[in-house]
């Protein structure tokens, strides 16, 4: 079974500022993918990023990028300039890849981010 | 604007009352899931269909029923439903039921009295 942990239940950035979010994960296999959703408050998930494991550079989408280091079943985000529109709960999120027609999404239990002024 | 529509937004209910939560989708997407999400908790996987066909039941109380009428619509039926399932459910929907990723929509916050 796998399991997706984040050890952070909240943290407080201030705009502008960088920020990194921490998540492991634990799984036997070798072919996967890890996301980062983010839950505002409107409570819509919504994708910030994924990465396949396959993949050695890591993902970059704006101002949100990620670092992967699979050996050590690490995948941590990082914000850069961070707006106020960041503040919400963000959880990451793992599924292998498969062929079949059922799979899932393990979540971690969130990180709860507030950007202040 | 969300690709995933959910209604209602909002839903109480008695214990005894029947209702249905709706999702809808327009992206050809063949692979729809509920989720039952409690306050600051990560969503719960309960149900996945795949084609219009369900391929995961996360062990969910038959007071739950999911229907898949069409490849763009998906249905909860609601029946005798606990306090305890008081949550918000969301639905989502991917390309296929493997690898790719779900897009989620806003939700139906569910009150039981």
């Amino acid at each position: 079974a796998q399991t997706v942990t984040q050890s952070q239940p909240e943290m407080s950035v201030q705009e502008a500022e960088t920020v990194t979010l921490s998540c492991t994960y634990d799984t036997s296999e070798n072919n996967y993918y890890l996301f980062w959703y983010k839950q505002p408050p409107s409570r819509q998930m919504i994708l910030v990023i994924r990465q396949e494991a396959y993949k050695q550079q890591n993902a970059t989408e704006n101002r949100f990028s990620v670092n992967f280091q699979k050996a050590a079943k690490s995948f941590s985000l990082k914000i850069s300039d961070s707006q106020l529109g960041d503040t919400a709960m963000y959880f990451c999120a793992f599924t292998l890849i498969n062929t079949g027609t059922a799979s899932k999404l393990t979540f971690g239990t969130g990180t709860r981010l507030q950007v202040t002024l | 604007d969300t690709e995933v529509t959910q209604t209602p937004k909002h839903l109480v209910m008695g214990m005894t009352n029947k209702k249905s939560l709706k999702c809808e989708q327009h992206m050809g997407h063949r692979a729809m899931y509920w989720y039952k999400q409690k306050a600051k908790k990560p969503p719960e996987l309960m149900f996945v269909y795949s084609y219009e066909k369900l391929s995961i039941n996360e062990s969910v109380p038959s007071r739950f029923s999911p229907e898949c009428p069409n490849s763009s619509l998906l249905n909860l039926h609601l029946h005798a439903l606990q306090p305890e399932d008081s949550a918000l459910y969301l639905c989502a929907s991917s390309r296929s039921s493997g690898n790719q990723p779900q897009h989620f929509g806003d939700g139906t916050r569910l009150s039981i009295l």
